[in-house]
């Protein structure tokens, strides 16, 4: 599977965007980009995904880099709630219907949220 | 629409012990995947159901065992527990078919094991 890398930590101040950043330079066409979090003492879950153009939700945007090596997710204001660990993970949409399977995690990205 | 369910939400056993933890997907969905996050070690993925089958496992002994219902629901068994095993067991359910809401895995809100 190819590999993502994200820094270990990050900082925020609440009400401001936070720009979070996964490099994925051995990412190959048929990988989607997907990111999902955990927040302290829950289950991960799913925030967004995207295959080559930038993509909104009501949770983030995913900006995609033109080579797709790297890309971006964007939380425009961030809230106390945000604080969470982020995972950048690549996933392969099987043309015939069938899954890849489990998600593999790394260690992501924990945001900090300072009032 | 509900979310996945799992249950118990917390267990204490003793090691040598032997721990069955349940899971119900969200309706519709037929895989099941359980992963173990213990402390200091990240999400580490165990098994996967689909269709009532085993289709993958993690690197884990073979005392980690499960299987999956007609209804789709799960369950997971851990036998002979180790002081080790203490972690959140979370499972997540999903479409077979990937192209489907994205290949997207939904999780529970996990089940705290803790071994003595």
């Amino acid at each position: 599977d190819a590999k993502t890398t994200q820094p270990n930590s990050m900082e925020s101040n609440e009400e401001e965007p936070v720009h979070l950043p996964c490099n994925h330079s051995t990412i190959s066409g048929t990988d989607y980009i997907h990111w999902y979090r955990q927040l302290p003492s829950q289950g991960p879950e799913y925030v967004i995904h995207g295959l080559t153009s930038n993509v909104n939700n009501r949770m983030a945007s995913l900006a995609i880099a033109e080579d797709r090596k790297s890309s971006t997710l964007i939380l425009h204001r961030a809230t106390l709630r945000d604080a969470a660990v982020y995972y950048c993970i690549l996933r392969v949409i099987m043309n015939y219907g069938g899954s890849q399977g489990n998600l593999i995690f790394g260690k992501g990205t924990k945001l900090s949220v300072k009032p | 629409e509900a979310g996945v369910t799992q249950s118990p939400t917390h267990l204490i056993k003793t090691r040598g012990q032997q721990v069955t933890l349940r899971c119900s997907p969200i309706s519709g969905h037929t895989s099941v995947y359980w992963y173990q996050q213990a402390l200091g070690l990240g999400l580490q993925f165990l098994l996967w159901y689909d269709e009532g089958e085993e289709r993958n496992r993690g690197n884990f002994p073979p005392r980690f065992s499960g299987r999956q219902f007609p209804n789709y629901s799960s369950e997971l068994n851990v036998n002979a527990l180790e002081l080790e095993d203490s972690a959140l067991y979370l499972c997540a359910s999903s479409y077979t078919d990937s192209r489907l809401a994205g290949d997207t895995q939904y999780f529970g809100p996990g089940t705290r094991l803790t071994v003595l």
